[in-house]
């Protein structure tokens, strides 16, 4: 069954520091992929997406995300986090279905 | 602006009695969809809508029932809510489908008791 799942339920990161999502898909072709940002009590907001091509793709914020497909995955990054990043970051996943992961929890501490 | 609207935002109710959540995008979007978001399990889809008058169960779709009878509204109705429909729920809607972004709505926070 198409599946996406990200393996960690929450990161806890220093300001400034740098930051890593893991997502990982099971589908039998390469989909398309996105990450979602929630912030507390708001809806989704689109980061990035990938569709083909370069493996490495910018977004908003300051985030870029890494697509491999020998470890199907597509990992999200920041290089310098901020206070502001604190919210929850979901990867999903389609082709005629869209799916979603579990979410990864982010808090950022002074 | 651009945007997906849900009405109500948070809403108390007890079991059995029916409610409709309301959702309406002003971007003559073909696609609409219904999400429920529990914590541990990510955004699960009710409903999905390809355009007016064309709708198909989700992911979850037991309990639920929607209607598009215009291209912009895409209301959710619980006819008998339960404690277990007790949850957030996101409205969305996109130019189509594979590879399309989703713009959400706000969410509407359901408590059934």
């Amino acid at each position: 069954a198409q599946s996406v799942t990200q393996p960690d339920i929450h990161i806890t990161v220093s300001e400034g520091a740098s930051l890593e999502l893991r997502c990982n898909y099971s589908y039998g072709a390469t989909p398309y992929l996105f990450w979602y940002v929630q912030s507390p009590g708001q809806g989704l907001q689109l980061l990035l997406k990938y569709f083909s091509g370069d493996t490495l793709v910018q977004g908003i914020k300051g985030f870029e995300a890494e697509f491999k497909r020998s470890q199907s995955s597509f990992n999200l990054r920041k290089p310098s986090v901020h206070w502001s990043d604190a919210a929850e970051y979901f990867c999903a996943a389609n082709d005629y279905k869209l799916s979603f992961g579990a979410g990864t929890t982010v808090t950022v501490r002074a | 602006e651009a945007q997906v609207t849900q009405n109500p935002r948070y809403l108390i109710t007890v079991t059995g009695k029916k409610l409709t959540v309301t959702c309406s995008q002003n971007m003559n979007h073909e696609y609409m969809s219904w999400y429920r978001q529990d914590p541990g399990l990510g955004l699960r889809q009710i409903y999905y809508s390809m355009n007016v008058e064309v709708t198909d169960k989700g992911d979850v779709p037991e309990g639920y029932k929607v209607s598009r009878k215009e291209k912009r509204n895409f209301p959710l109705i619980l006819e008998s809510p339960s404690p277990n429909q007790t949850s957030l729920y996101f409205c969305a809607s996109s130019q189509g489908l594979a590879g399309y972004e989703q713009y959400f709505g706000p969410g509407t926070r359901l408590t059934v008791t």
